[in-house]
């Protein structure tokens, strides 16, 4: 079943503008949740985790449980921000990701 | 840094071959991990493993197997390939519980 939703498959914006990818989980017991991003022609890495509480690259996402949400977020756009963004949940007592369809961003000058 | 590597980066097999991909992690993590991933569909769990030896099913096991004989090596196995497993396919590990998973560069497997 699907756990993560990730409503937009792509989001286009233009360099300096706000951004936000959306991401909603279901899930009954205290959510660990993660994003990953691949670069083209790059591995899928880690961007962040709500449990961190950092800004990478300044990006920023917020675990808000009452909306069961945890939306990426960056004020400015950059051109080098465009890749495939993945949310994604920790399920299966700490093993395994269950992750999301995905959001292409395209970041245009 | 955490090395995942997967022993072939393209793969082109005929129906009803028996297919093996390699995936090797160089620090030593426990958890190990095989996931498919189709454009409109995400990454989708195929099998992990959380030890020598051990495996569980994950999402999308049906048509797959895996062999986990020692910790830095994890490979799935296509009994017999169809069509419908055309795909990238992504390894990956961790070293304990809730620590992020980190991924190979993936195969990209074309069955004909």
């Amino acid at each position: 079943a699907q756990r993560v939703t990730q409503p937009e498959k792509l989001l286009s914006v233009f360099k300096g503008a706000p951004v936000e990818l959306k991401c909603n989980y279901s899930y009954s017991g205290s959510p660990e949740l993660f994003w990953y991003v691949q670069y083209s022609r790059q591995r899928l890495q880690l961007l962040l985790r709500h449990i961190s509480r950092e800004s990478i690259k300044g990006f920023t996402a917020d675990l808000n449980k009452g909306e069961t949400s945890f939306h990426l977020k960056k004020p400015f756009a950059q051109e080098e921000d465009s890749a495939m963004y993945y949310c994604a949940l920790m399920v299966n007592s700490g093993y395994a990701l269950n992750f999301g369809k995905g959001t292409s961003l395209l970041v245009t000058p | 840094d955490v090395k995942v590597t997967q022993s072939s980066r393209y793969l082109v097999k005929r129906t009803g071959e028996k297919v093996f991909l390699e995936c090797v992690q160089d620090m030593d993590h426990e958890n190990m991990f095989w996931y498919r991933q189709d454009p409109g569909l995400g990454l989708r769990l195929i099998y992990f493993s959380y030890d020598v030896k051990m495996k569980e099913k994950g999402d999308i096991p049906e048509g797959y197997s895996v062999s986990r004989e020692k910790k830095e090596r994890f490979s799935l196995i296509l009994e017999s390939a169809s069509t419908n497993q055309t795909s990238m396919y992504l390894c990956a590990s961790s070293s304990a519980d809730n620590s992020p998973l980190h991924f190979g560069n993936g195969t990209r497997l074309t069955v004909t």
